[in-house]
């Protein structure tokens, strides 16, 4: 089946250190890859996403890249900010307009 | 612009009761798409309205039931309540669908959150 699996949370760093949230998925067929983040009290928004195989998607100094034979999309920011706190949610797209989450990393970014 | 607004915020309700949740799109989006947060699990998929219709349906039994109402906006129905409907539940809308391509134009809401007691 399609399923999405993620490094649990909570990832702790301090500001201006390296992240990398992995995210690995199964799927059949060549799905759409997606990053969403949830702000505290907020709605998940779109961060970034890549089509195909070897696309990236980058955003926000965020980027992710669509790696075919791993089938992942870690998502990595060079310099983190106490605002990048917040949950990541790693999806894919299997068609008909549903999207499959995974259960979402926590990221505590602290000064 | 607003957003897409859920109401209520939070629901309590006891084992075997029903609950309604609303939910209100961006104005101009015709589909909307419901999701269940449960804790420990990701995001769910729930029901996809558009224009009025039920387009596709997620892995839930069917005491889950929606509608979407002429302006768009749509209802969750969980009726006969469990414990384990506990969760957070998610509304987001998009435009229309056309056909193909993934749905990444979708906004979410804040949720609401369903504790079953």
């Amino acid at each position: 089946g399609n399923s999405v699996t993620q490094m649990e949370g909570p990832v702790t760093l301090s500001e201006e250190a390296f992240l990398t949230i992995n995210c690995t998925y199964t799927a059949t067929g060549y799905p759409s890859l997606f990053w969403y983040v949830q702000y505290p009290g907020e709605g998940l928004q779109l961060l970034l996403k890549a089509t195909k195989a070897d696309d990236k998607g980058s955003n926000k100094g965020f980027e992710a890249t669509y790696r075919k034979e791993t089938t992942s999309f870690h998502l990595e920011k060079g310099s983190v900010q106490v605002s990048d706190s917040a949950v990541y949610f790693c999806a894919l797209y299997i068609g008909f307009q549903k999207l499959v989450f995974g259960t979402g990393t926590r990221l505590l970014v602290s000064p | 612009e607003a957003g897409v607004t859920q109401s209520p915020t939070h629901l309590i309700k006891t084992r075997g009761q029903q609950a309604t949740l609303r939910c209100s799109p961006i104005s101009g989006h015709t589909s909307v798409y419901w999701y269940q947060q449960a804790l420990g699990l990701g995001l769910q998929f729930l029901l996809w309205y558009d224009e009025g219709e039920e387009r596709n349906r997620g892995n839930f039994p069917p005491r889950f039931s929606g509608r979407q109402f002429p302006n768009y906006s749509s209802e969750l129905n969980v009726n006969a309540l469990e414990l384990e409907d506990s969760a957070l539940y998610l509304c987001a809308s998009s435009l229309a669908f056309d056909g193909q391509g993934a749905s990444e134009k979708l906004f979410f809401g804040s949720g609401t959150q369903l504790s079953v007691l």
